[in-house]
């Protein structure tokens, strides 16, 4: 199975600052990483695929990132709606493994 | 409008077989190109990737879970199964429905609202 590891495991950020998230994977993917956004008690929200397409409706402060094994999430200025959750999954084989997740909280 | 909508008991003991549904509208499940996953998330953790099927019957699981899983399809009544053997507390969780929009990509574009299952005897 391929593993994918996200960090940091949470971060405290404010308003307006750009965020970086990494995840990288056991073994190289290509470009078949997506990145989704979960809200407490919410089902999770596809942002990106394709390690770096942008899902439609999704604002364009979200980009992602990255090839083979290293990928990065970055907001480019956060805003008081991007506090949430943050999980990569790989899409390059099965089983299709999620990373562990990012918490984005409120500095 | 895409939609998926999971369904099952809301309480199953441990030992017993746990049986989830995932009811979809907007597409069809043999439509080229797509496929239906189930995903888990027990309290306050991680999402846990169970299984997939995919429009042209293609299945894959778990590797630490593949003896417990089976995952079916109905074409004609649109739904997913999703059945869990051997139920133990530790399974415990909320299990979500998500379409697989593009199987170039793989990436699960549509979610159901998830359902939650306690393992209790």
């Amino acid at each position: 199975d391929v593993q994918m590891t996200q960090s940091p495991s949470s971060l405290s950020a404010s308003v307006g600052d750009r965020v970086t998230i990494t995840c990288r994977a056991s073994q190289s993917i290509s470009s078949y990483l997506n990145w989704y956004q979960q809200k407490p008690g919410k089902a999770p929200k596809l942002l990106i695929y394709g390690a770096s397409s942008l899902q439609s409706g999704v604002p364009s402060r979200f980009t992602g990132s990255g090839s083979r094994t290293d990928f990065t999430l970055t907001i480019s200025s956060l805003q008081p709606e991007d506090f949430a959750t943050y999980y990569c999954q790989q899409s390059s084989s099965s089983p299709r493994t999620f990373g562990q997740g990012t918490k984005v909280a409120i500095k | 409008q895409v939609t998926l909508k999971e369904s099952g008991p809301v309480l199953v003991k441990p030992t017993e077989t746990l049986t989830l549904t995932c009811t979809v509208s907007g597409f069809s499940l043999s439509d080229d190109r797509m496929g239906v996953t189930w995903i888990r998330q027990p309290p306050g953790k991680a999402l846990e990737w169970l299984a997939h099927i995919l429009s042209n019957d293609e299945k894959s699981y778990s590797t630490s879970l593949k003896s417990r899983l089976t995952i079916s399809k109905d074409t004609s009544k649109s739904q997913v199964v999703l059945t869990m053997t051997n139920m133990d507390p530790v399974d415990t969780a909320t299990y979500f429905c998500a379409r697989i929009g593009d199987l170039f990509w793989g990436a699960l574009d549509i979610w159901g609202q998830g359902t939650m299952v306690t393992v209790s005897s």
